[in-house]
């Protein structure tokens, strides 16, 4: 089955870019995710890219997808302290039951 | 228009107790998903249904059972609780057919087993 792997933390400044990043294993993953939960809270979708797309951008958002490695990425710009959360890679298949599989979750702090 | 409830927010079972886990949804969504989330360990998925009446089994479904009899309720029971099975519990819901498939999810619930 898919397989998707994240670093488990990272620290940045108020300010700063951060860029989280995420691998998966099946190549004929067709939805990737990007989820948001903030402490005690349940997740919330931040923002998605079809795998026909390279890049996407939404506000200080950046997602940026290579098929060939299999690897993708959230860049947050200016990070805020609202930031700090624990942000989840996900990866879907086509057909089926969509289904996603996610990652184990990277763990967010801004220092101020 | 509450989105995803989950009942109860936090409980705390001795080990070989039973329990009832409810979540509901108010958005009409045809798939509904159990997850625990444990530390370092991500979220893993316990029990799915595509439809009222149906419900199948996820990567972790081993001392869970679960049951959808209305579309818009998915129920998850633990019938004799271990301690192995403390956890943060969370639904969650999804509509088909319409691209992103996003996932709506509940509070969670968090459960200790002594």
């Amino acid at each position: 089955g898919e397989d998707v792997e994240q670093s488990l933390f990272l620290s940045v400044r108020e300010g700063d870019s951060s860029v989280i990043n995420c691998t998966y294993t099946d190549s004929s993953s067709t939805y990737l995710y990007w989820y948001k939960q903030e402490p005690g809270a349940g997740l919330q979708l931040l923002t998605y890219i079809f795998s026909n797309m390279d890049m996407k951008q939404d506000q200080r958002l950046t997602v940026l997808l290579n098929k060939k490695d299999k690897h993708l990425s959230l860049r947050i710009a200016d990070t805020q302290t609202g930031d700090s959360a624990i942000y989840f890679c996900a990866v879907s298949l086509s057909g089926g039951s969509y289904i996603p599989t996610f990652g184990r979750g990277t763990s967010l702090i801004v220092h101020p | 228009n509450a989105g995803v409830t989950q009942t109860p927010k936090f409980r705390v079972l001795k080990t070989g107790q039973s329990m009832t886990l409810l979540c509901a949804q108010d958005m009409n969504h045809e798939y509904m998903y159990w997850y625990r989330q444990d530390p370092g360990m991500g979220l893993r998925l316990i029990h799915y249904s595509v439809g009222e009446g149906t419900t199948a089994k996820g990567e972790v479904p081993d001392g869970y059972n679960v049951s959808r009899l209305k579309k818009q309720n998915f129920l998850l029971g633990l019938e004799s609780a271990a301690p192995s099975q403390t956890s943060v519990y969370f639904c969650a819901s999804s509509t088909t057919g319409i691209t992103p498939y996003e996932q709506y999810f509940g509070p969670g619930t968090r459960l200790t087993v002594t």
